[in-house]
């Protein structure tokens, strides 16, 4: 039982290029989440899903797009990257309880 | 949108000393949770807090659910290197907000040998 976890871990990227973030967990939860963190503001949520083949947006949607093909991924796409793009991004998952589990984390750079 | 404010935002403390947090929020939760990050991972969770006024300790961790459900309070006594990370509050405000969690700023916590 691997849990949450995300693919890449680390990813540079310049200015305008494109790029998934994917998710994966094994837990069969229904609802998935993707967050920001940047220093000194905890975490924000960028997009949420209750359910495969639904999304919803969070408190900073703006700049990226996601997708819940299959209940155990959701992904998380940058059409065309900018440096305020620059953070650590953390997915996360809960079957029913407001408890939720976070992957390790994808630490993305924007030049 | 709802806003968690949690202090200290750091706090550098001596290995055997007793440690407190807080959140505070604008508007009322049904649900507070306290995590914690190590660096370069995820947050884990630390402990779970559904009914005001609660008190739930987790070992050396106990938490509690303030009385006006606007607040919240993390103490952690006797400190050890490892308890070095940061910490952040969340709050669920219930109803359909489909488990939204919002996240206090965090408090970073440094502990001297």
């Amino acid at each position: 039982n691997a849990g949450v976890t995300q693919t890449p871990k680390f990813r540079v990227l310049k200015t305008g290029q494109s790029m998934t973030l994917l998710c994966a967990q094994d837990m069969n939860h229904e609802y998935m989440y993707w967050y920001r963190q940047d220093p000194g503001m905890g975490l924000r949520l960028i997009h949420y899903s209750v359910g495969e083949g639904t999304t919803a947006k969070g408190e900073v949607p703006d700049g990226y797009n996601v997708s819940r093909l299959k209940k155990q991924n959701f992904l998380l796409g940058l059409e065309s990257a900018a440096p305020s793009q620059t953070s650590v991004y953390f997915c996360a998952s809960r079957l029913t309880q407001e408890t939720q589990y976070f992957g390790p984390g994808t630490r993305l750079l924007v030049l | 949108g709802q806003q968690l404010n949690q202090s200290p935002q750091s706090m550098f403390i001596q290995e055997g000393e007793d440690v407190s947090m807080n959140c505070t929020s604008s508007s009322i939760f049904n649900t507070w949770l306290w995590y914690k990050q190590d660096p370069g991972e995820g947050p884990v969770l630390l402990i779970a807090l559904y009914k005001a006024g609660e008190l739930t300790s987790n070992g050396r961790l106990t938490a509690q659910f303030g009385i006006t459900r606007k607040d919240s309070f993390l103490n952690i006594s006797a400190s050890i290197p490892s308890d070095v990370g940061i910490y952040f509050c969340a709050g669920h405000a219930g109803g359909t907000s489909y488990g939204k969690l919002t996240f206090g700023q965090g408090t970073i916590l440094t502990v001297h040998p």
